[in-house]
Order: structure tokens, then sequence, then C-alpha cells
């Protein structure tokens, strides 16, 4: 079958740092994709990882290693706008079919 | 940057009636759309692939006669939840590729959310 887990919760201070993990296992890989979910609102996009290693983008950082199927991402200098479900998804195929994970809710308390 | 839009936002409609939502994406062409489903405090299930010209591609577990998906346009693709019943509630996303962009980033609509009672 095919698995993406991440922690289902996670709860950090305004101005700390937070690595949401997310290991997988799927029957195609394509590419690793990190979104910013609002509660009611559709997905951002925030980071996509296809080779091994790290992408930064300002205060959002990811890391992908496929031979482990293994991606964080990293959230530095917390904002109270952070707090947010972040997902990690798997494109299994060429044509960009995703596989999301359950979430990660982040809560930034003051 | 690319947009994709989605109508209605929100829709209540009564159990056993049929309800459209229509994926627009409005500044570029997509000739692959996708269309998701999310419970509440779950994530995005992926229901079927819409290709335009072309008939679409269900989940396992997906009914294909009761999401009905046509793609007639480069630029939209429309669902049908057919005979709804109130289990059929949920969020309903899709999203686009832009055939010209980059490869792999897909844009997000804004979501409608049906409730059926």
């Amino acid at each position: 079958g095919q698995n993406i887990d991440q922690p289902t919760e996670m709860t950090a201070t305004e101005g700390a740092i937070v690595q949401i993990n997310c290991t997988y296992q799927t029957s195609g890989f394509n590419g690793l994709f990190w979104y910013q979910q609002h509660a009611g609102e559709a997905p951002t996009f925030l980071s996509y990882n296809v080779l091994d290693g790290l992408e930064e983008k300002g205060r959002f950082s990811s890391f992908l290693s496929r031979s482990k199927g293994y991606s964080y991402l990293l959230l530095k200098e917390l904002q109270m706008k952070d707090s947010a479900s972040y997902l990690c998804a798997v494109q299994t195929d060429s044509w960009g079919k995703l596989q999301f994970g359950a979430g990660t809710q982040v809560v930034v308390t003051p | 940057g690319a947009v994709v839009s989605q109508h209605p936002s929100w829709v209540i409609c009564k159990s056993g009636t049929s309800v459209k939502i229509e994926c627009r994406s409005l500044d570029f062409q997509a000739t692959t759309m996708f269309w998701y489903r999310q419970f509440p405090k779950q994530s995005l299930m992926l229901m079927a692939t819409s290709n335009e010209g072309s008939k679409a591609t269900y989940e396992q577990g997906v009914e294909k006669d009761k999401f009905l998906i046509n793609h007639a346009s480069l630029t939209l693709s429309t669902l049908t939840v057919t005979s709804a019943h109130p289990e059929d509630s949920s969020f309903y996303i899709c999203s686009a590729r832009d055939q010209a962009g980059n490869p792999y980033e897909q844009y997000f609509g804004p979501g409608t959310r049906l409730t059926v009672t």
C-alpha cells in the first residue's frame, strides 16, 4: 500500500523553530511537496523537492532523502500566522497525481 | 500568478438531488485537472484525474457514476455529484496544471463546501 506519515500536531512558541517530519512509502515518486492549509481554505504551495538535499525559501526550508523515504519542513522565526495545517504530499506519477499525508496541525503560541 | 476558481464556493442541497461544481483556470490552459475531497480534520483524498477531451480516471473506491466529471475545454472541468446523500457532504477542491508552466506545479482552487441535508 501507500503510506505518508507525519505527526498529527505540534506546538511551538512565537519566534521559535519547528521541524515537521514526513516519511513515505509510495508506488511511484516524482517529487515531494509541502503545502500550508488554513481551516476552510485550499492548500497553498510552500516547497518542492525532487533531488536529495535542502531547499531554502525564506523562513521555510525543506529537506529530502529519497533513499530513506524521508522529508522535513523547517519553519523558522515562527509567527502567529503560521498556525495552520502543513501537508506533505508525494507526486506519484508524471501526470501530477498527488498523494497527501494526513497533515500536521502547527499551533503557535505567544 | 496562476489562478484557479471554483463555483460555487458553498452549496446546500437536499438529499437525492444533483449538484454541479465548476473548476476554471483563469489565466492558463490546463490539460489536466484533479478533483479532491476533504472531510473535516482529514487530509485531501484524490478522487479523479480529469483530462481535457477524454474520460476521467477515477481512484479506487470512487464511484464514477456518482461523481461525473467533464473536462470539455482547456480551462474548465466540472464535477457533478449525482443523487447526493448526507455522507457526500465534504469540502471539494480542484487543482490544475499549467501545460505551459513548471511541470511540477499545481494550482489549487479555493474549494467548494457541499452540505447535503
